[in-house]
């Protein structure tokens, strides 16, 4: 799986949009970008996921560019309560594979009043 | 409520002792994940089990067994802890999950543990 780069620490005002970027240089081309979040030490809580189009839920929306190699994920209207360490992970997709997820260090998304 | 759950929730122990940390899943979920997380770090895999019947070293198994006992079932047992096992366990299951596309992952709350 390819290995990921994240600011350690960010801060975004609340009611602002807060933009977390993810290098991934090395990403193949069957290799997903999910995005998880970790509030205070909870079980990390997927946010949303994608191979190669934009996509938006009701969460977030992922902006990945056009060569891959970078993403970014959107939080519209940050609120207090998604100060939380945020977390990149590409992996390959597909039922047939051991599905492990490899975490890094994060980015610590601090949201002010 | 559909999930995954995870007992105990603390647990103190002193060195020497075992102890096994339960996690179960009603999701039907093939794949079952025990995550270590340290103080201020990343989680880090310990060990899996992507289908029942089978189960794999993660990156830091040493000093650690784990049983996977039925689908819905995958435990993790200390043999004789020691203080560098002192971290929070996060067990999880992977497979087709509402809101997440085709095969998504579930986090249990975790098992605080302290071995002094």
């Amino acid at each position: 799986d390819a290995k990921t780069t994240q600011p350690t620490s960010m801060d975004c005002a609340e009611g602002r949009a807060a933009n977390l970027p993810c290098n991934h240089s090395t990403i193949s081309g069957n290799e997903y970008v999910y995005w998880y979040r970790q509030i205070h030490s909870q079980g990390p809580q997927y946010i949303i996921h994608g191979l190669k189009n934009n996509e938006t839920n009701e969460m977030a929306s992922l902006i990945i560019t056009e060569d891959r190699k970078s993403s970014t994920l959107i939080l519209p209207h940050a609120t207090l309560r998604d100060t939380a360490v945020y977390y990149c992970i590409v992996r390959v997709e597909g039922s047939g594979n051991t599905g492990k997820l490899i975490f890094g260090q994060g980015t610590t998304l601090q949201v002010k009043p | 409520n559909a999930g995954v759950t995870q007992t105990p929730k603390f647990q103190v122990l002193k060195t020497g002792q075992s102890m096994t940390l339960q996690c179960a899943q009603d999701m039907n979920h093939n794949s079952m994940y025990w995550y270590r997380q340290d103080p201020g770090m990343g989680l880090r895999l310990i060990y899996y089990s992507a289908s029942e019947g089978t189960t794999d070293k993660g990156e830091v198994p040493n000093g650690y067994n784990v049983s996977r006992l039925n689908k819905r079932e995958f435990s993790l047992r200390l043999e004789s802890a020691a203080p560098s096992q002192t971290s929070v366990y996060f067990c999880a299951s992977r497979g087709l999950t509402p809101g997440q596309g085709y095969y998504g992952y579930t986090f249990g709350s975790g098992t605080r543990l302290t071995v002094v």
